[in-house]
C-alpha cells in the first residue's frame, strides 16, 4: 500500500517563530488531508489539499503531485498552534480510505 | 450542519470485559464511516469502515469487530477486551471527500 512519511518527527519553536513540515508519499493520491491534533486529543482538518496551494490566516500548504509531497507552513507560530499535525493520503476508490503518517509533534514555547 | 458524536468520552474496562462504543452522525444520510484506533504515541490505525447499512470492512485482525445497525451509527465491540486493546478511539466519516473526525473515547483495559 501507499507510504506517508512526514518530517521532522518533532519540532520545538519559539513563539513567532516560522516552520515547515513535510509530508512525502509513495504513489499518486486522489486526496491528502493536514490534521492538527490538539493536546485534548481533537483531529482538526486543516487543509483538504491534492493539489496547488491553499491558506488559512496563518496557515498554508502546498501539495506538488507530480513530486509527491506537501508542505505545511506555520507563520508567526502561537503556543496554541501545538500539538501533532498530520498527512493524510486516499488513493483512490468510492471508500475514501486515509493512510495516516506518523505525525509531527510541535511544541512552541512562549 | 452535520455533527458526529462518540461516547463514551472515556472508559476503564477490566481485561476480559466486554465492549461497546458508540458513534452517531447527524445532518447527513448514507454517509462513509470509519473507525480509527491510536495507541500510546501518534499513529492513526484504520480498524473499519463501512459504505452502507449492515456493510464492514475489516483493516486489521484483531479483538475487535464493528456493525452498522442503522444508516447513521457504527458500533465498534469485543467480547473480551485485552490489555492491547487501550488507546484512543476515534470514528470519522467522509463530506465530499474529506474526512471529519469525531471526539474520540479514550479506552483504558486494565
Amino acid at each position: 500500500g501507499i507510504q506517508v512519511e512526514q518530517s521532522p518527527p518533532d519540532l520545538i519553536l519559539q513563539e513567532g517563530a516560522n516552520s515547515t513540515l513535510r509530508c512525502n508519499f509513495s504513489d499518486s493520491v486522489n486526496n491528502l488531508q493536514w490534521f492538527h491534533q490538539n493536546p485534548w486529543g481533537q483531529l482538526i482538518n486543516l487543509f483538504y489539499i491534492p493539489s496547488g496551494t491553499k491558506q488559512n490566516g496563518r496557515l498554508s500548504a502546498t501539495t506538488v503531485a507530480t513530486e509527491r509531497y506537501s508542505l505545511l507552513y506555520i507563520s508567526s507560530s502561537q503556543t496554541t498552534d501545538s500539538g501533532v499535525y498530520f498527512c493524510a493520503v486516499h488513493s483512490g476508490g468510492s471508500n475514501y480510505k486515509l493512510t495516516f503518517g506518523k505525525g509531527t509533534l510541535l511544541t512552541v514555547n512562549p | 450542519s452535520q455533527t458526529i458524536h462518540q461516547w463514551p468520552a472515556t472508559l476503564v474496562q477490566p481485561v476480559g470485559s466486554p465492549l461497546s462504543l458508540e458513534c452517531t452522525v447527524e445532518g447527513t444520510s448514507n454517509p462513509n464511516l470509519y473507525w480509527y484506533r491510536q495507541a500510546a504515541g501518534r499513529g492513526l490505525q484504520l480498524l473499519f469502515y463501512s459504505v452502507g447499512i449492515g456493510q464492514i470492512s475489516s483493516e486489521v485482525p484483531q479483538n475487535l469487530s464493528a456493525s452498522r445497525p442503522q444508516d447513521r451509527q457504527f458500533i465498534l465491540s469485543s467480547k473480551k477486551l485485552l490489555l492491547s486493546d487501550s488507546g484512543f478511539y476515534l470514528c470519522a466519516w467522509v463530506l465530499s471527500g474529506t474526512q471529519y473526525f469525531g471526539p474520540g473515547t479514550r479506552l483504558t483495559v486494565l
